[in-house]
């Protein structure tokens, strides 16, 4: 069982905000990041070190985090928005790597 | 420009063995932290192994013992050598480029992919 945990599916109406939590105890202690993985492609890098954005993201993604909780918050999304989207971070031995079951976001 | 495309995959026999490249281009593999991640058809994804700039290895509890991660840095390539392969093996593997930041040690993201190749394990 993945030791960080999301909720399996989300909807959120075209224009609308939604968030997406990754909950974990290895969270009190390391940074999540999230990827956006569309059907048949390679997971892409949307946030880092909370909330931080690479280069080519869209300023509608923001991470938050509170406690053993992270957070992804799409504000306004669009239909290029809708993806599978999974957390990651340390697990609690710090020497192995662990992602969330994954959120599949539907866009309305 | 950082590009990373993995090799190797195929069918094999429960049992067998395979072995998985990652050429990278575009920065120098042995100063970098690399990893691999998989993931079954219609899974997750599943964090498998870490090879650290100093050379230091790491493995998933599902795959240690079986796997073994490595590089050849004269070629700028990324090794995943997999044996006693099992069905549950089966699965798109991707290599990737892990930051670990030295100011905030519980910084770490992923933040290159390559495009996977997919490793089927049935008789």
């Amino acid at each position: 069982s993945s030791e960080l945990t999301q909720d399996p599916a989300v909807s959120v109406a075209l224009g609308q905000t939604v968030r997406i939590t990754c909950q974990g105890d290895s969270l009190r202690n390391y940074y999540a990041s999230w990827y956006q993985q569309k059907p048949g492609q390679a997971p892409v890098l949307v946030i880092y070190g909370t909330n931080k954005r690479p280069s080519g993201i869209p300023d509608r993604l923001s991470g938050s985090n509170s406690g053993n909780t992270a957070s992804l918050t799409i504000t306004g999304a669009q239909a290029e928005d809708e993806a599978d989207y999974y957390c990651n971070s340390r697990d609690s031995s710090g020497y192995r790597w662990v992602f969330g079951g994954g959120t599949k976001l539907t866009v309305l | 420009e950082v590009q990373l495309v993995e090799s190797g995959g195929g069918l094999v026999q429960p049992g067998g063995s395979l072995r998985l490249s990652c050429a990278a281009s575009g920065f120098t593999v042995s100063s970098n932290y690399m990893s691999w991640v998989r993931q079954a058809p219609g899974k997750g994804l599943e964090w498998v192994s870490i090879i650290y700039s100093g050379g230091s290895t790491y493995h998933a509890d599902s795959v240690k013992g079986r796997f073994t991660i490595s590089r050849d840095n004269s070629k700028n390539t990324l090794f995943l050598q997999m044996s006693s392969l099992r069905a549950e093996d089966t699965a798109v593997y991707y290599c990737a480029r892990v930051v670990i930041s030295n100011t905030f040690g519980g910084l770490t993201y992923f933040d290159y992919w390559g495009q996977g190749t997919l490793v089927t394990v049935s008789s």
